[in-house]
């Protein structure tokens, strides 16, 4: 079956710039979670998905960033007034629900995001 | 103390040898470990899963998990060029869902 998609693969804009990430999870897939990862900072969670709600948000890195989630299925994450610290790899990995194994994450191709 | 904490190498292994990449935790994870691969400019892909002490094999790869030293490890045995990516290790957080990663390993196997 189908995998996590992302859209777009590449996304180029300009400082103070809002963007709009898409995630689409494989079917099935009640949990969805958005991941950014940069060269100096690794690989760091930002926000969980159980269907259209968000228990944990714990890792957006300001107000700047939200997400949201509709029909249990897409998400999109928005950044508003683009930084250039910004710049980095967005992730997005949907799962089975909690509880129900196996409770991989796996991970779409991601957006590739450039601030200049 | 990170929670989870990987030695980034690089790792240089010649090929058909095995490569054994490490990684140690802190006690604010839960007991749900998983290796990922990421080859360069592509997402991370799983490789093994493993929730209980001891080993897990799968193919060429085993995962070995050391509850009492807080260590996980993942051997992979005859080791080919294909294998050279930069390996992940993750774990989930207490009372969480969201994963935590180490830095990664970058591996190379030498022909």
């Amino acid at each position: 079956g189908a995998g996590v998609s992302q859209s777009p693969s590449n996304k180029v804009t300009e400082k103070g710039k809002d963007v709009e990430l898409r995630c689409d999870p494989i079917s099935g897939h009640t949990a969805l979670y958005w991941y950014r990862q940069s060269l100096g900072q690794g690989l760091e969670f930002l926000i969980y998905f159980q269907g259209n709600s968000a228990p944990d948000k714990s890792g957006l890195p300001s107000d700047r960033f939200s997400a949201e989630r509709t029909g249990g299925s897409v998400s999109t994450l928005t950044i508003q007034r683009t930084q250039q610290e910004d710049s980095a790899v967005y992730l997005c990995a949907s799962s089975l629900p909690p509880g129900l194994p196996p409770d991989t994450q796996y991970f779409g191709p991601g957006t590739r995001l450039t601030v200049l | 103390q990170k929670e989870v904490e990987q030695n980034s190498g690089p790792l240089s292994v010649p090929e058909g040898a095995i490569a054994s990449l490490n990684c140690t935790y802190s006690d604010r994870v839960s007991q749900s470990f998983f290796w990922y691969r990421q080859y360069s400019g592509k997402s991370p892909e799983l490789i093994m899963s493993i929730y209980s002490n001891g080993d897990k094999e799968d193919g060429r790869f085993t995962a070995q998990l050391n509850k009492a030293s807080q260590y996980v490890s993942l051997l992979i045995r005859d080791s080919q060029p294909s294998d050279s990516a930069t390996y992940l290790c993750a774990a989930r957080i207490q009372g969480a869902q969201k994963l935590v990663f180490g830095q990664g390993t970058r591996l190379t196997i030498n022909p």
